[in-house]
């Protein structure tokens, strides 16, 4: 079954650039997403079809899909970014989705 | 604006059924650029995808539920709905239900249930 790696944490310093990796065979030939969630909460979704981003996702949430890993940059990191990332993918032939583990990021 | 309530026992018994369902307000499940499905977390873990399906009644599952799952779809009540058989405490999670807008992406989640599978 097709699976997606993601670090279990990443730190940054407030104002900083955070990256965040998910990793996957082939996962550059897929769409990848991103949601973020706050504990008790909803995700969110913050990028999808690679780049793209929702309505109302502030620009410092940036994404990129290549070869066998999708990155998700957060630039100027923000005390309110802290929370939990998830990358997904979804195969368009089987319609199947698939989370990454998910990452902690902590802004400290 | 779109809005995706679960509802359903909270507690279900080992070996029994889990059943939710899913009703959407603010749009209707039957359009066709849109997948509707049920993905669900375990206390402190993460994301799990369950199924989804089509407004076609096309249903995709995952592959390690497969044998346990069932979506399907009331169109007049623009409701959807998840039976899952043979519980373990293993299906204790958060069970949410979310459109999969196209290509891939649930780009609006129900708040979540949480099901708890004890006796």
């Amino acid at each position: 079954s097709y699976e997606l790696t993601q670090p279990p944490s990443v730190s940054v310093s407030p104002g900083q650039t955070a990256s965040i990796t998910c990793s996957g065979d082939k996962l550059g030939d897929k769409y990848a997403c991103w949601y973020h969630q706050k504990p008790g909460q909803s995700p969110v979704l913050v990028i999808y079809e690679d780049t793209k981003r929702p309505s109302g996702i502030p620009e410092r949430f940036a994404g990129s899909n290549s070869g066998n890993t999708a990155t998700l940059t957060i630039s100027g990191t923000q005390a309110m970014d802290e929370a939990d990332y998830y990358c997904q993918a979804w195969d368009s032939s089987t319609a199947y989705v698939v989370f990454g583990g998910g990452t902690k990021l902590t802004v400290l | 604006q779109l809005q995706l309530q679960e509802s359903g026992p909270g507690l279900v018994k080992p070996s029994e059924t889990l059943s939710l369902t899913c009703t959407v307000s603010g749009g209707s499940i039957s359009r066709t650029t849109y997948y509707w499905g049920w993905i669900r977390q375990p206390p402190g873990k993460g994301l799990e995808w369950i199924g989804s399906i089509y407004y076609s009644g096309s249903t995709y599952y995952n592959p390690s539920l497969k044998s346990r799952v069932t979506i399907s779809a009331d169109t007049s009540k623009n409701q959807f709905s998840l039976k899952l058989s043979s519980v373990t405490a293993a299906d204790t999670a958060v069970y949410f239900c979310a459109r999969l807008m196209l290509p891939g992406s649930f780009d609006n989640w129900g708040q979540g249930t949480l099901v708890t599978v004890s006796s």
